[in-house]
């Protein structure tokens, strides 16, 4: 069974700080990686998907590498705003069902 | 940009009733699923569907849960005789095809059984 596991749980960094949030996964037969946004009370935004047999997808500030043989995926946030401050979450892709982290809950300060 | 409607937003119920939750996956996708995120838990499968049948589900969804996609474009979600532990958040997503291809998830139906 697939086990997501998501450090560090919460994250606070002023405005302009670049965000490193990690994502581990226990099971590396994986389809894909996917990186989620979540503002509270709502739903879930896609921010990269990253193919398993790629490393690295980048969208704008957005940057997400993939190192499937140890497990590990890391979303790498570019000077950071406000308006970053959310729950992200990391989902892996096994047997065509998504097993999802718990999250990073992230604040940036202005 | 297509993109996965869900009807209602917010559904209070009292325990004991059924519910149908309901989704419009995107047109051309082909595998369907549903999720539930239990306030302040991970988000959770509950089960997915390919051609007209469940193709996975998980230890969650038991004889109270069924899913229909009644005709050809919705896609629902029934419980039965739901009970206060169904209160949740229920997501559903659409993919293309199966394994490498992106999940598209709805906005979501909050789910409050009283």
């Amino acid at each position: 069974k697939q086990e997501v596991t998501q450090i560090p749980a919460a994250l606070s960094v002023p405005e302009g700080e670049n965000l490193v949030l990690n994502c581990s996964f226990t099971d590396s037969a994986i389809y894909n990686l996917q990186w989620f946004r979540q503002d509270p009370g709502k739903g879930l935004t896609s921010l990269l998907l990253i193919q398993s047999s790629q490393r690295e997808q980048t969208s704008g500030r957005l940057n997400a590498s993939l190192d499937k043989s140890s497990g590990r995926s890391t979303l790498y946030i570019a000077a950071s705003q406000p308006g970053d401050s959310a729950t992200y979450l990391c989902a892996a892709s096994n047997d065509y069902k998504l097993s999802f982290g718990a999250g990073t809950t992230v604040t940036v300060r202005a | 940009e297509p993109e996965v409607t869900q009807t209602p937003s917010h559904q209070v119920t009292q325990m004991g009733q059924e519910v149908i939750l309901r989704c419009v996956p995107i047109s051309n996708h082909l595998y369907f699923y549903w999720y539930r995120q239990i306030l302040g838990q991970k988000v959770e499968f509950l089960v997915s569907f390919y051609n007209n049948e469940i193709s996975e589900k998980s230890e969650i969804f038991d004889d109270q849960f069924s899913v229909e996609r009644p005709d050809g474009s919705n896609f629902t979600l029934k419980i039965r005789s739901t009970k206060l532990e169904d209160s949740a958040m229920y997501f559903c997503a659409s993919q293309r095809s199966g394994g490498v291809y992106e999940q598209y998830f709805g906005p979501g139906t909050r789910l409050t059984v009283t």
